[in-house]
């Protein structure tokens, strides 16, 4: 696709529930980033891919935070049980490598 | 540590006038700096990034380090200007942005 694709776009979650966020980044960059802004906030780093190597994960908030992107290219953010401090909006960026990352629309997760 | 901070979460302006966004940052290292943008019900862009020098949209930034301030400017505003701008320092090879909270801009009529 033209741009980076994030899924879904809203998500409702009862807390306690497990929540499963896609990312499809621009076809052909190596890198992948995921975000997390809070209401009010900037966005704040979670995660980083180089192709399907998990390169820096400092930025996940508690072991109930886990990303993958098996085969390099389309990632996936998972929280489990999820609590109502995990609600914010969830951004992925790509790049190839070095320079401008490009932003999704964002996942907006309402634990409730 | 890197940090970015934006001191105005607001800066209300009327249209035609001149438009500062002040960004300051910490960093040890000789610092990468972009200014992010993000219009109404769009994703966040690029606006510009102080190493090509360029002027994007009539903006202009220019890297202090004495000041560590990268701020952004624009001698007459637009009311397409409005919308969220963020600071951001790339650091361990780009790996990683760090963001400022962003300074909502509004311009009006």
């Amino acid at each position: 696709g033209a741009g980076v694709s994030q899924s879904p776009r809203y998500k409702v979650a009862k807390r306690g529930q497990d929540v499963a966020l896609r990312c499809d980044p621009i076809s052909g960059h190596v890198s992948l980033f995921w975000y997390q802004q809070a209401l009010g906030q900037g966005p704040e780093f979670l995660t980083y891919f180089q192709n399907e190597a998990q390169l820096d994960k400092s930025g996940l908030p508690s072991d109930r935070f886990f990303a993958e992107r098996p085969e390099g290219s389309v990632s996936t953010l998972k929280i489990q049980r999820t609590q109502q401090e995990d609600s914010a909006v969830y951004l992925c960026a790509s790049n190839q490598g070095a320079g401008e990352a490009f932003f999704g629309q964002g996942t907006r997760l309402t634990v409730v | 540590a890197q940090r970015v901070t934006q001191p105005e979460k607001l800066l209300s302006v009327f249209k035609g006038a001149p438009v500062e966004l002040k960004c300051n940052y910490s960093y040890s290292g000789s610092p990468e700096l972009f200014w992010y943008v993000q219009y109404s019900r769009q994703r966040l862009q690029l606006l510009l990034r102080h190493i090509s020098r360029e002027s994007i949209k009539g903006f202009t930034a220019d890297l202090n380090k004495g000041e560590t301030s990268f701020h952004l400017k624009k001698p007459f505003a637009q009311e397409e200007d409005s919308a969220m701008y963020y600071c951001a320092l790339p650091y361990t090879g780009f790996q990683k942005l760090v963001f400022g909270t962003g300074t909502r801009l509004l311009v009006s009529p």
